[in-house]
């Protein structure tokens, strides 16, 4: 069975700090993996996305993720973080064959200090 | 025009009562789907529905009962509502395997 692994549950940065957000999954066969995020009162929206091809991935608001796939992980990055990234962001995968189901990490908080 | 829209937004009801939480997507997208995010934030698919077929169904209580009078449709029946069943109730859709997934805002059911 797919499993997602975010291990930061609550991160809290001051403006301009760098982040980086774990996700580690468990699959034997070949995934795509997503980054999305919740800012309050919001419904989820997709960061970026992976699917095959440069393991680097760039995604909007200058977040980036790369995909380490001898570590079956995909870590979510950002140089400098702003007040307005306070969110939730969450991880997830679906195997690219069998059903077609998204499997979502538990989700990282993450508070951005002014 | 929102892409996915779910009715009611919130919804407060007491225990032992019957609910629906509507779904409607206008992308013209072939699946649909609905996520339960529960206290600790944690998001688990319940079902997803291909060309009016159900192909997914996680281990949900059989109160839960997803119906979908047509392919933008996917309604959110539950019966004999329980404290547990306290959570944000997610619809999304997709098209196609491993397109980006769209989500509604999220119905925030509150049983008391």
């Amino acid at each position: 069975a797919q499993s997602v692994s975010q291990h930061n549950h609550h991160v809290i940065l001051s403006e301009a700090a760098s982040l980086e957000l774990g996700c580690n999954y468990s699959y034997g066969g070949t995934v795509n993996l997503f980054w999305y995020v919740q800012y309050p009162g919001q419904h989820l929206q997709l960061l970026l996305k992976y699917f095959s091809g440069d393991p680097l991935v760039k995604g909007i608001k200058g977040f980036e993720a790369e995909f380490i796939k001898s570590k079956f992980s995909f870590n979510l990055r950002k140089p400098s973080v702003q007040w307005s990234d306070t969110a939730e962001y969450f991880c997830a995968v679906n195997a690219q064959t069998g059903a077609n189901n998204l499997f979502f990490g538990t989700g990282t908080r993450l508070t951005v200090i002014p | 025009d929102t892409a996915v829209s779910q009715t009611p937004k919130y919804l407060v009801t007491q225990m032992g009562n019957d609910k629906s939480i509507k779904c409607e997507q206008n992308l013209g997208h072939d699946t649909m789907y609905w996520y339960k995010q529960d206290s600790k934030k944690f998001l688990k698919i319940m079902f997803s529905y291909n060309n009016k077929e159900l192909i997914i169904n996680e281990t949900v209580p059989n109160r839960f009962s997803p119906k979908s009078p047509d392919k933008a449709h996917l309604n959110l029946h539950i019966n004999s509502l329980e404290l547990g069943d306290s959570a944000v109730y997610f619809c999304a859709s997709s098209q196609g395997r491993g397109e980006r997934a769209f989500f509604g805002q999220g119905t925030r059911l509150t049983v008391v």
